[in-house]
């Protein structure tokens, strides 16, 4: 176990609508990144928080933003969804100062767009 | 894009090792070598890192060639639950560097 949670595991929104995904980092974590993984595909980084602050961004509209609570927590919002935003929503945590950086995931939250 | 190149998929015979191989020819001197594996639906499963020695874990082995442009993971004794897709990656160790996810390789253990 892995340590990070994420909520809620399965969603279904319609076409336009809004989406609010919610993670808690592992234990003494410090960082917390966004990968959407498609179906049949590997995971695709969207952005990384640190110290409350967006501090990278993948390939992806401003339509996907989010937040970092003093708590290291996190939400990821989708706003004017799409179709092709169904997939597999992942939670990535890690602590900037340790050995190696490692990153750890959670078990995702499937959001399905009808 | 990823830097490194896998297999598409492999089979394995249950209790035996798994040799799962990667090429990332055009790695840097500051990059180390991550493997993760994603068993169907569920968030990608951290197993290893090294930079240019062989490390060992409870989980797996990971051997890098001496020139760094490949390595294997190796899985011992395959059991039906490792049965899942693969990931080799190359980052930086430092930073906050994203990972960069290729296709990865499917290994299948067999009975």
């Amino acid at each position: 176990d892995a340590g990070v949670t994420q909520s809620p595991t399965h969603l279904i929104k319609t076409r336009g609508q809004q989406v609010t995904l919610r993670c808690s980092p592992k234990s003494g974590h410090d960082t917390v990144s966004w990968y959407q993984q498609a179906l049949g595909q590997g995971p695709q980084f969207i952005f990384q928080y640190y110290e409350e602050e967006e501090r990278q961004r993948g390939n992806f509209p401003d339509r996907f933003s989010g937040h970092q609570f003093p708590n290291y927590s996190s939400e990821l919002n989708v706003n004017a969804l799409l179709l092709g935003d169904s997939a597999l929503y992942l939670c990535a945590s890690s602590l900037v100062a340790a050995p190696g950086n490692t990153i750890y995931f959670g078990e995702g939250s499937w959001l399905t767009v009808v | 894009d990823a830097k490194t190149t896998q297999p598409p998929s492999m089979d394995c015979a249950e209790g035996r090792a798994a040799n799962l191989p990667c090429n990332h020819s055009t790695i840097s001197g500051n990059e180390y070598v991550y493997w993760y594996r994603q068993i169907h639906s569920q968030g990608p499963q951290y197993i290893i890192h090294g930079l240019k020695n062989n490390e060992t874990n409870e989980m797996a082995s990971l051997i890098i060639t001496e020139d760094r442009k490949s390595s294997t993971l190796i899985l011992p004794h395959a059991t039906l639950r490792d049965t899942a897709v693969y990931y080799c990656i190359v980052r930086v160790a430092q930073g906050n560097t994203p990972l960069v996810f290729g296709k990865g390789t499917r290994l299948s253990v067999i009975a």
